[in-house]
This record gives structure tokens, sequence and C-alpha cells, in this order.
């Protein structure tokens, strides 16, 4: 079955970078887009990138964020540089799925939460 | 970038009522519109895809509707299960923006 695992998160001051990884099974990965979604404490869900066709960032991480994958490893990353306190938030990875007419998530890891503080 | 308008943001029901979400576009969007429910700490889960095709494994209490700039998820009669979050979200074109949330709450 799908799984998305994602991991690399913990407390980091602001500044610092961080890389974030999600690690796929169930699926081969090359096959499909990939999102990366956050939610801060208490917050809703924010759109952070998207791996498909080519790469698109949120106004609010672009050019600090840089969404990757390694196919042969099954894995997507989101590194994250020059981290903010408003960078503090619990990141999904999750999966996209296109089709002649549709265009969807379908599939999303457990989170991993990102502490921004000094 | 298109802004998602969501709402209600917080609405209070009982066990067999029938609820409507809305969302509303800041542009025409076609059908592009998943709908997802989040309960707390735990990930989102997707509903709805393409506005109105309800997900495999879904209850058919579960509904979508709307295509254009206007949506709407309908809940037939909640059960306990479904007090929650739920959100909205578009991909008609990247930042694939999500609505602000409306928080389902037992009355």
């Amino acid at each position: 079955q799908v799984q998305l695992v994602a991991s690399g998160g913990g407390v980091v001051q602001p500044g610092r970078s961080l890389r974030l990884s999600c690690a796929a099974s169930g699926f081969t990965l090359s096959s499909y887009g990939m999102h990366w979604v956050r939610q801060a404490p208490g917050k809703g869900l924010e759109w952070v990138a998207l791996d498909g066709h080519d790469r698109y960032y949120a106004d609010s991480v672009k050019g600090r964020f840089t969404i990757a994958r390694d196919n042969s490893k099954n894995t997507l990353y989101l590194q994250m540089n020059s981290l903010r306190a408003e960078d503090t938030a619990v990141y999904y990875c999750a999966r996209a799925t296109y089709t002649t007419s549709f265009i969807f998530v379908d599939y999303w890891g457990e989170g991993t939460l990102v502490t921004v503080s000094s | 970038d298109i802004q998602m308008t969501q709402s209600p943001s917080s609405l209070s029901a009982s066990v067999g009522d029938r609820v409507n979400i809305t969302c509303r576009a800041s542009q025409r969007i076609g059908n592009f519109v998943s709908w997802y429910y989040q309960k707390p700490g735990r990930a989102p889960k997707l509903l709805i895809y393409g506005a109105s095709n309800l997900q495999s494994g879904v209850p058919s209490r579960f509904s979508g509707s709307g295509s254009g700039a206007d949506f709407t998820l309908t809940i037939s009669s909640l059960q306990p299960e479904d007090f929650a979050a739920y959100y909205c979200q578009q991909f008609y074109s990247t930042p694939n923006t999500f609505g602000q949330g409306t928080k389902l709450e037992i009355k």
C-alpha cells in the first residue's frame, strides 16, 4: 500500500538550515508529482512547494526552500535555508495524481514538526 | 494568486444533521477543487476531487458540487466521526491555495 513517511524535523535556530525527507513506498516516485504542505500550530494548511512538470514554490519560501527528489531512493526532500520563526509548522509530504481530467493529492504522510526558535 | 474563501469558519451541528461547507475562488477554476478532512494531530484525508468525485473508500454521505468559482461540500447525515476540520484546495494554478478551513463541532 502507498506510504509516505516524513522525517528530519526538529528544533533549529533562526537563520539555520534543515533538510526534510519523505520516504515513499508502495508506488514509483518518478511517476508522480509531489507536494510539501505545512501547518503552523493551531492554523490551517499552507501549500509550500510542488515537484511536478517543474518546481513551484509559495512566495513565502521562494529563494529559501528547495524541493528535490532522488528517484533511485524513492525519496523526496525539502531543503530549508535561512529559517524564520514563521516557518515553525508540521510539514507534510503528499502525492499528486494527474489524470486526463483531474489533478489532486490522494496520499499524505503523517508530518514532521519543525520548530524555529532561539 | 487564486484566493479560496471558505465558509463558515466554524459550524456547530448534531449527529444526523445535513451540513454544507462552501468555497469561493477569486477567479473561475473549472472543477480543479479537492476537499479534505483532518482530525487533530493527523494528516488530512482526501474526500472529494475534481469538485464532485468521491475518493475511493469515502462514505457516500459526503458529496461535492460546483464548478467555475463556487463549490460546496455536503455531508448528508453527520456521524460522530465526521466532527473535524475541513479544507478545500484548488489545483487550477500554483500556488495550490487552500481555503481557511471549517471546524465542525458537536452541538
